[in-house]
């Protein structure tokens, strides 16, 4: 049961062009999502996040949007550059579970390599 | 960066043998996770611990055990490895269990023949 999904395994953009990388979940009871990025032989790097309370989150030059009613959110890199390529992970967490305690796990989605190409 | 160590960072064993994964964080959190990275899957965990001694299972723990003796370590044992258990494996700590990020180390590499 893949409760959060990336459906495009690669992407290949320009240098100074937009990367949109998106990501679907399925559990309504997420309240938390972030972005990691990362590059080979290394551990992933916490990128940005964005509560569900909010729709929009920005740092730089990447922004985050969430849309609840579609449970779907997406990266956006502007503008992009070589070093931008590596893997890029959506997680979600959920803050409590059904007995009212902090559960606070991350579901990773798959993955989707970005390519930045100069 | 989070003063995050896994050790070792790659190992080749054989079928049937045990292994032991450790991490040492420098940063006094009190939530440590194990993942693994397998192609096609993302980061699945494995077990996490929410203080010294106190430990949960995750999503794939089945063949895997752990321990928290210290704050600062946080050790993943395959009792008996298989080859379904070849991955990579990546330990994290988090400050607070929701709405903050988690860090990761740089992963241990390992293959079980």
């Amino acid at each position: 049961d893949q409760q959060v999904k990336q459906n495009s395994p690669s992407l290949s953009v320009q240098e100074g062009r937009i990367s949109i990388l998106n990501c679907d979940y399925t559990n309504s009871m997420f309240d938390y999502f972030l972005w990691y990025k990362k590059y080979p032989a290394e551990g992933p790097t916490f990128l940005i996040s964005i509560s569900s309370i909010k729709d929009k989150n920005e740092d730089g030059r990447f922004t985050v949007f969430l849309n609840k009613s579609a449970k779907h959110l997406s990266l956006h890199i502007v503008p992009s550059q070589p070093g931008d390529s590596a893997v890029y992970f959506c997680a979600a967490n959920r803050a409590y579970n059904a007995g009212g305690t902090s559960y606070g796990k991350l579901t990773f989605g798959q993955g989707t390599i970005l390519t930045v190409h100069p | 960066d989070a003063g995050i160590t896994q050790s070792p960072r790659h190992k080749v064993t054989e079928t049937g043998t045990p292994v032991t994964l450790r991490c040492h964080q420098t940063e006094n959190h009190r939530y440590m996770y194990w993942y693994r990275q397998d192609p096609g899957h993302g980061l699945r965990l494995i077990h996490y611990s929410y203080g010294v001694k106190d430990t949960d299972k995750g999503e794939v723990s089945d063949g895997y055990s752990v321990s928290r003796s210290k704050t600062e370590d946080f050790l993943l044992t395959l009792e008996s490895a298989t080859s379904s258990q070849t991955s990579v494996y990546f330990c994290a700590i988090s400050s607070q269990l929701s709405n903050q990020p988690q860090h990761f180390g740089d992963g241990t590499r390992l293959s079980i023949l």
